[in-house]
C-alpha cells in the first residue's frame, strides 16, 4: 500500500531551527510537495522536489533522497506566524498526491 | 502564483437539503481539478478527480450519487451535496491544476455546516 508518515506534533522556539521528517512509500514517486496549512484555511504550497538534495526558498529548505524515500523540510528563524500544520505529499506513478497526515508545529515564545 | 476561487467560504445548511459549492480558476485553464474532505485535525482526503468534459473519478467509499461533480468547463468545477446530514459537514477544498504543470492551486475551502 501506498503511506506517508510524518511526525504528528512539534514544538519549537521562536528564532530556533526545526526540522520536520516526512519518509514515504508509493506506488512510483513524481515529486514531493510541501503544504502549510494554518487552522481552518486551505494550504498553501511550500516546495517541490523531484531530483536529490535541497532546495533552498528564503527561511525554509526541503530535502529529498529518492533511495530513502525520505524528505525534510528545515524551517529556520522561526517566527510566531509559522505555527501551523505542515503536510507531506507525494506525487505517484498516476499523478495523484498521496497526502500524510500533516505535522502541527507550535511555536513558543 | 495561479488563483483558484471556491465559493462559498461558509455554509450552514437544513438536514435534508443539498448544497452547491464551486470552484473556479481565474487565470488559468484547468484540465483537472480535485475535491477534498478534511475533518478536523486531519489530513485532507481526496474525495473525486475531475477531467473537463468527463465524469469524474471517485475515490473508494465516497458515494458518487451523494457529492455530485461537474466539470463543464476548464474553469469551474461543482460539488454538490446533496441531501446533507449532519454527519456531511466538514471543511471542502478543491484544487485545480494543468496538464502541463506539476502543483496543483489550491481554492480557500468551504466550511459546511448541516443543522
Amino acid at each position: 500500500g501506498q503511506n506517508i508518515d510524518q511526525p504528528t506534533e512539534m514544538t519549537a522556539t521562536e528564532g530556533a531551527i526545526v526540522q520536520i521528517n516526512c519518509t514515504y512509500q508509493t506506488s512510483g514517486f513524481n515529486g514531493l510537495f510541501w503544504y502549510q496549512q494554518h487552522a481552518g484555511e486551505a494550504p498553501t504550497f511550500l516546495s517541490y522536489n523531484v531530483l536529490d538534495g535541497l532546495e533552498e526558498k528564503g527561511r525554509f529548505s526541503s530535502f529529498l533522497s529518492r533511495s530513502k524515500g525520505y524528505s525534510y523540510l528545515l524551517l529556520k528563524e522561526l517566527q510566531m506566524k509559522d505555527s501551523a500544520s505542515y503536510l507531506c505529499a507525494v506525487m505517484d506513478s498516476n499523478y495523484q498526491l498521496i497526502w500524510g497526515a500533516g505535522t502541527k508545529l507550535i511555536i513558543k515564545p | 502564483g495561479a488563483v483558484v476561487s471556491q465559493h462559498p467560504s461558509r455554509v450552514i445548511c437544513k438536514s435534508g437539503t443539498s448544497v452547491k459549492i464551486e470552484c473556479r480558476s481565474l487565470d488559468f485553464q484547468a484540465t483537472t481539478m480535485f475535491w477534498y474532505r478534511q475533518f478536523p485535525k486531519q489530513s485532507l482526503m481526496l474525495m473525486a478527480t475531475s477531467n473537463e468534459g468527463s465524469k469524474a473519478t471517485y475515490e473508494q467509499g465516497v458515494e458518487k450519487d451523494k457529492f455530485l461533480i461537474n466539470h463543464a468547463s476548464l474553469t469551474l468545477s461543482t460539488l454538490t451535496v446533496t441531501s446533507a446530514h449532519p454527519e456531511d459537514s466538514s471543511f471542502y477544498i478543491c484544487s485545480a491544476k494543468t496538464t502541463r504543470d506539476t502543483e496543483a492551486f489550491f481554492g480557500q475551502g468551504t466550511r459546511l455546516t448541516v443543522v
